[in-house]
């Protein structure tokens, strides 16, 4: 399977543990995306990557939040001090900049429950 | 910050029925709009990307009409299928957003056999 691949799938955790996301992209994808989904809501913006640089991180993010993405490929997504408002679906995407057509692919997500 | 309104938030609507919603987008610096749809349990897929003024896509029942000079876009399903349930999500690409891809709320489509 070449699409984009996120781990875990779902991560159960204690309020004020840290917990750490993980993302592969499509291979030859220089944009790398995430997004926080919570139930009726369209996926949140949180920060972007293309190649190893971050390029935004969305205002609205706390400083608990951080992601890097080493040598350009895969990605990780860290949460420290994890808060119950934190539960949520955690999507990562990854994009291609050859053409200004290209389609976003998305990983399945990560669901953290926050307890 | 992007403003992405789509609506409606839901619908329902019986199988064969034909069914449309709307995004809408800051028309100033547009280059391109996205359309996924995001089915229960599986990966958000892109449908289409719209570039330019007055462009209509289609994939099967599905089908997209771009205005960039106002900034909206339609989507259409006709005689929808319960397999069509899903909420169907578009992200528009601004000039002054640096490519990033800010999605709005969503329409939740629920077709009933």
């Amino acid at each position: 399977d070449t699409g984009v691949s996120q781990d875990p799938r779902h991560k159960i955790t204690k309020r004020g543990q840290n917990v750490t996301f993980r993302c592969d992209p499509i291979s030859e994808h220089n944009r790398l995306y995430w997004y926080r989904q919570t139930l009726g809501q369209g996926p949140e913006f949180l920060t972007y990557f293309q190649n190893e640089a971050q390029l935004e991180k969305s205002r609205l993010l706390s400083d608990r939040f951080s992601a890097e993405r080493p040598k350009g490929s895969f990605s990780t997504l860290e949460i420290q001090r994890t808060e119950q408002g934190d539960s949520a679906m955690y999507l990562c995407a990854s994009r291609t900049l050859q053409g200004v057509n290209t389609e976003a692919f998305f990983g399945q997500g990560t669901r953290l429950t926050v307890v | 910050i992007l403003n992405v309104e789509q609506s409606p938030q839901s619908l329902h609507v019986q199988e064969g029925d034909s069914t449309n919603f709307t995004c809408s987008f800051p028309s100033s610096n547009f280059y391109a709009l996205h359309w996924y749809r995001w089915e229960t349990a599986k990966s958000p897929e892109a449908l289409f990307v719209m570039t330019l003024n007055g462009d209509e896509k289609k994939k099967g029942r599905i089908s997209a009409t771009l205005n960039t000079k106002e900034g909206y876009s339609y989507l259409y399903i006709k005689g929808s299928q319960p397999e069509d349930s899903a909420t169907y999500l578009c992200a528009p690409l601004i000039y002054n957003q640096g490519g990033k891809l800010i999605f709005g709320q969503g329409t939740e489509l629920s077709v009933k056999p």
